[in-house]
């Protein structure tokens, strides 16, 4: 069974900086690109950040490039995003997502149930 | 940046009715990748359709996905209660991946 188990969601001050994990099981994990999406409380979804398989490629949001940066680490089969320069409105849950297909341009088949990060003094 | 426009935003219909929500996209979405996924309150998305017409696996039959180029649209032929829910489509052929802004599928 496919496992997605974020963690690192706190509450920040502004302008502060923040690192979430995202542990996962049940897949080959060293075969997909990984995703970050997250998601304002009552808002919709917006995509963060890739990151290929080997970690060799990585993508990001506008709003978060230069901010926030994706890595992964095989051998422990986890996810993270190390987030800096914290703003109000990176108020989201963050929900780490696999792609479906190990090839390119794949939709987003398993998610996390996501880890609450908050930015407020 | 491909903006994708969900309409309309909230629909209101009663179990077993039939509902189609619409995704129109700013330019053409790259080979039809274009998915939808469903969010209850409290969960995680769930892929529903890829590849603008493709059921995931063990989403039933009563969900179907048909467009191409910039509009696409999303049926459900019999709405079951566990089908009210909010739905998103989201392009995946370019750089930033985007999402709708979501249709409400509320119960009547």
């Amino acid at each position: 069974e496919v496992q997605l188990v974020e963690s690192g969601g706190v509450v920040v001050q502004p302008g502060g900086s923040l690192r979430l994990s995202c542990a996962a099981s049940g897949f080959t994990f060293d075969d997909y690109t990984m995703h970050w999406v997250r998601q304002a409380p009552g808002k919709g979804l917006e995509w963060v950040s890739l990151i290929s398989w080997d970690g060799d490629n990585t993508y990001y949001a506008d709003s978060v490039k230069g901010r926030f940066t994706i890595s992964r680490d095989n051998t422990k089969n986890s996810l993270y995003l190390q987030m800096g320069s914290l703003r109000t409105e990176d108020t989201a849950f963050y929900y780490c997502a696999k792609d479906k297909f190990s090839s390119s341009w794949s939709p987003l088949d398993y998610w996390g149930q996501g880890t609450l990060v908050t930015v407020s003094s | 940046e491909i903006v994708l426009t969900q309409s309309p935003g909230t629909l209101s219909l009663s179990p077993g009715g039939r509902a189609t929500l619409s995704c129109r996209a700013s330019q053409s979405v790259s080979s039809s990748y274009l998915a939808w996924y469903q969010q209850k309150h409290g969960q995680a998305p769930r892929l529903l359709i890829y590849g603008a017409s493709s059921r995931a696996t063990g989403i039933p039959d009563r969900f179907s996905g048909s467009g191409s180029g910039t509009d696409f649209t999303l049926t459900i032929s019999r709405l079951e209660p566990e089908d009210f829910a909010v739905y998103y489509c989201q392009q995946y052929g370019s750089s930033p991946w985007t999402f709708g802004q979501g249709t409400k599928v509320e119960i009547k």
